[in-house]
């Protein structure tokens, strides 16, 4: 079984460029998460959706951060402009379970350096 | 915040010992799942607890959950050089993620 897939692997910008990442979740999981990692710090949920649906977005910085997910599967994750302290790895993870409980599949992520 | 928070921050240990590390959270939860995320292998599913169970086994494994106490352990028996990771509690409906314990088995 394949795994959840991001693309890039790494990406250096510099402050108020624009910067997207893709992700590809594994076949059949109807929940997609974007995470963002600042090092030497846990995993902070960015979005969640729920097939095409967003289902929470409350720590996501709207202002400059979107996401969409265009018919439940793939999904993108922008931000515009970027700035210094958005520097981090890009997780994306998928689940099986229709609910935010089920267990969840890691990506490599996306290590994203902003200068 | 219903934030999982590990405890210790740290933790280095021969191999062969045993490592124990504490998860606290502070609101109710329906399950409450540890990682573990290295360089290699990036973040990975070990085990979920539901909150009607109070013991879990997974091979060197072991996961308590105590819900008076809002707290949870995992213990890997046995340590393995590979073992060296960073391990993280996530709880709530959110998966919010704690800081992590960084665990270093010396070979």
């Amino acid at each position: 079984e394949a795994g959840v897939a991001q693309s890039p692997r790494y990406k250096i910008i510099e402050k108020r460029q624009s910067v997207a990442f893709w992700c590809n979740p594994i076949s059949g999981h109807a929940t997609l998460y974007w995470y963002q990692q600042i090092l030497g710090q846990g995993p902070k949920l960015l979005i969640q959706f729920q097939n095409n649906g967003v289902v929470d977005d409350s720590q996501l910085p709207k202002d400059r951060f979107s996401a969409e997910r265009l018919k439940g599967v793939d999904s993108t994750l922008k931000i515009q402009p970027a700035k210094l302290e958005d520097s981090a790895v890009y997780l994306c993870a998928s689940s099986f379970s229709g609910t935010p409980y089920g267990m969840q599949y890691f990506g490599p992520g996306t290590r994203l350096t902003v200068t | 915040s219903q934030q999982g928070e590990e405890d210790p921050q740290a933790l280095s240990i021969q191999e062969g010992e045993n490592a124990t590390m504490n998860c606290s959270y502070k609101t109710s939860i329906n399950n409450l799942q540890w990682y573990r995320q290295n360089s290699g292998r990036g973040l990975v599913h070990l085990i979920l607890i539901r909150s009607n169970e109070r013991e879990k086994h997974s091979g060197r494994l072991r996961v308590t959950l105590d819900t008076s106490k809002k707290s949870s352990s995992l213990l890997i028996t046995a340590s393995r050089a590979a073992d060296t990771a960073s391990y993280f509690c996530a709880t709530g409906n959110q998966f919010y993620f704690g800081t992590g314990t960084s665990l270093t088995v010396i070979p």
